[in-house]
C-alpha cells in the first residue's frame, strides 16, 4: 500500500456523532475514491474527486460528505453515523482516468479503515 | 445496483489444480479489471482487459472477455496455496468509475 495512507486504521463511535477519515498520497494522482466493504455486497463507491475541490457521488453517498482541498488528501465525512454505516472503508487512488480504448483506470487501494458504529 | 457479479461465490481446490472464477456485467464498458484481497487488507490490480480484446495473459493468469455475453472469467493455472484470497472483477463504464461484483473466495489447500 505504498504511498497511500488511511488513518484512522480502526475506530469506534457511537451513534450521532460525527467520523472522518483521511486517505492520503503521495503519488499526485488526480482521481481519489471511496468506497465500502459490506459482507454480501462487495465493493461499493461512495464519493470520488477527479481533482482538487471537484467531487462526484457513487451509488451509496447519503450520509456521506467529502472534501479535497489539495491533491493529496481526500477526507470522507459521516455526519451522523448510524450503526449502518459500520464497514470497512477503502481509499483507491488512479493516476488516469476517462474513456476511450487509449485511457486505462487502474486503483491502487489503502489498507482500509474498519469503522464500528455502536 | 451491482454491475459485476462473480460465480462460485467460494471455490475450494488442491494445489496444482486450475481455478476458473467467471463474472458478469449489466452495462457496457470500457475495460474490466481483476483484482485481488487478502485477509485484512486492501485490494490489488492484477489485470485489465479492454472491450475491444478477448483474452489476455500475465503468468499464471488468463483473462477471457465476452461482450456479447457481458462476461469475462479469470483462469489461474498451477494454483498456490498463496493464490488463497478473494477475487474481484471490476466493469470500467465510459467515466471514471470502477463498479465491483461481491467477489470469490479461492481457498487453494496444500
Amino acid at each position: 500500500d505504498a504511498g497511500i495512507t488511511q488513518s484512522p486504521r480502526h475506530k469506534v463511535t457511537e451513534t450521532g456523532t460525527p467520523v472522518t477519515l483521511r486517505c492520503h498520497q503521495t503519488e499526485n494522482h488526480r482521481y481519489m475514491y471511496w468506497y465500502r466493504q459490506d459482507p454480501g455486497h462487495g465493493l461499493r463507491l461512495i464519493h470520488y474527486s477527479y481533482g482538487v475541490k471537484d467531487t462526484d457521488k457513487g451509488e451509496v453517498s447519503d450520509g456521506y460528505s467529502v472534501s479535497r482541498s489539495k491533491t493529496e488528501d481526500f477526507l470522507l465525512t459521516l455526519e451522523s453515523a448510524t450503526s449502518s454505516q459500520t464497514s470497512v472503508y477503502f481509499c483507491a487512488i488512479s493516476a488516469r482516468g476517462g474513456a476511450g480504448l487509449s485511457g486505462a483506470n487502474v486503483l491502487t487501494f489503502g489498507a482500509g479503515s474498519r469503522l464500528t458504529v455502536l | 445496483s451491482q454491475q459485476g457479479e462473480e460465480d462460485p461465490q467460494a471455490l475450494s481446490i488442491q494445489e496444482g489444480e486450475n481455478a476458473t472464477m467467471n463474472c458478469s456485467y449489466k452495462t457496457s464498458i470500457n475495460n474490466l479489471q481483476w483484482y485481488r484481497q487478502n485477509s485484512g487488507r486492501g485490494l490489488v490490480h492484477l489485470i485489465l482487459i479492454r472491450s475491444n480484446e478477448r483474452e489476455k495473459h500475465s503468468g499464471r493468469l488468463r483473462v477471457t472477455l465476452d461482450t456479447s455475453k457481458k462476461s469475462s472469467s479469470l483462469l489461474i493455472t498451477a494454483s498456490r496455496a498463496a493464490d488463497t484470497a478473494s477475487y474481484f472483477c471490476a466493469s470500467m463504464d465510459d467515466g471514471s468509475r470502477l463498479t465491483f461484483g461481491e467477489g470469490t473466495q479461492l481457498t487453494v489447500n496444500p
